[in-house]
């Protein structure tokens, strides 16, 4: 089945205490982004990669940091989280974004964090 | 930096039609994606436009105006599963910005 999938779904963390989000897609996408949600604010753009090794700040990069080793993984870092970067958020990836091809973006489930 | 507009709200009654609005003022501009997310769900996609005009997708249509800064998604025979949140979004080379979206409660 194709999916993004992300990892944990649900995390209640420490300020200081570094962690890291999995977010994983089997659809060869080339382009993956990671968004957080909050209310009022709607979905910013955290960092988003064109392909391999190519990662680009999105809106809201401050505090987070991520990487993009292989196609299918792009995982959010959160080295010192704080209370603000409590958010609802998400991965997407979708096969091409620029250009001719599909701009379709597939979501994962999201993952609910809370640093206390 | 870019400034996306979109109404917070709207009601309208099953089998109704309605249409949500969208404006932007962009530094750079590829296309306007238009997504809908039902509560406690991830968004899924409706549809990007990049030219200007009408795009129907079955009860679905989303137009764009480029010169305006302006798009809208007019949603049609309204069921009671549209019930949702429905969000443009401005891609410019990678990035995208959304608008804070539009819940439509449709009413029986």
């Amino acid at each position: 089945e194709a999916q993004v999938t992300q990892n944990p779904r649900y995390l209640i963390t420490v300020t200081g205490k570094k962690l890291t989000v999995t977010c994983s897609q089997n659809m060869n996408h080339e382009y993956m982004s990671w968004y957080r949600q909050d209310p009022g604010l709607g979905l910013r753009q955290i960092y988003y990669s064109m392909n391999v090794e190519v990662t680009d700040k999105g809106d809201v990069p401050e505090g987070y940091k991520v990487s993009r080793k292989e196609k299918r993984n792009f995982p959010l870092i959160l080295e010192s989280p704080s209370p603000n970067q409590t958010s609802l958020y998400f991965c997407a990836s979708s096969l091409v974004f620029g250009g001719s091809g599909s701009y379709e973006q597939y979501f994962g489930p999201g993952t609910r964090l809370t640093v206390t | 930096g870019q400034n996306i507009d979109q109404p917070t709200e709207m009601t309208a009654t099953e089998g109704a039609i309605v249409q949500i609005n969208c404006t932007y003022q962009t530094s750079g501009f590829n296309g306007l994606f238009w997504y809908q997310q039902h509560a406690g769900e991830a968004p899924t996609f409706l549809s990007y436009n990049v030219l200007d005009g009408l795009e129907e997708k079955g009860r679905f249509s989303s137009f764009l105006s480029r010169s305006k800064g302006y798009s809208y998604l007019l949603l049609k025979e309204l069921q009671m599963k549209d019930s949702a949140s429905y969000l443009c979004a401005v891609h410019s080379w990678g990035k995208l910005q959304f608008g804070a979206g539009t819940q439509v409660v449709v009413t029986p």
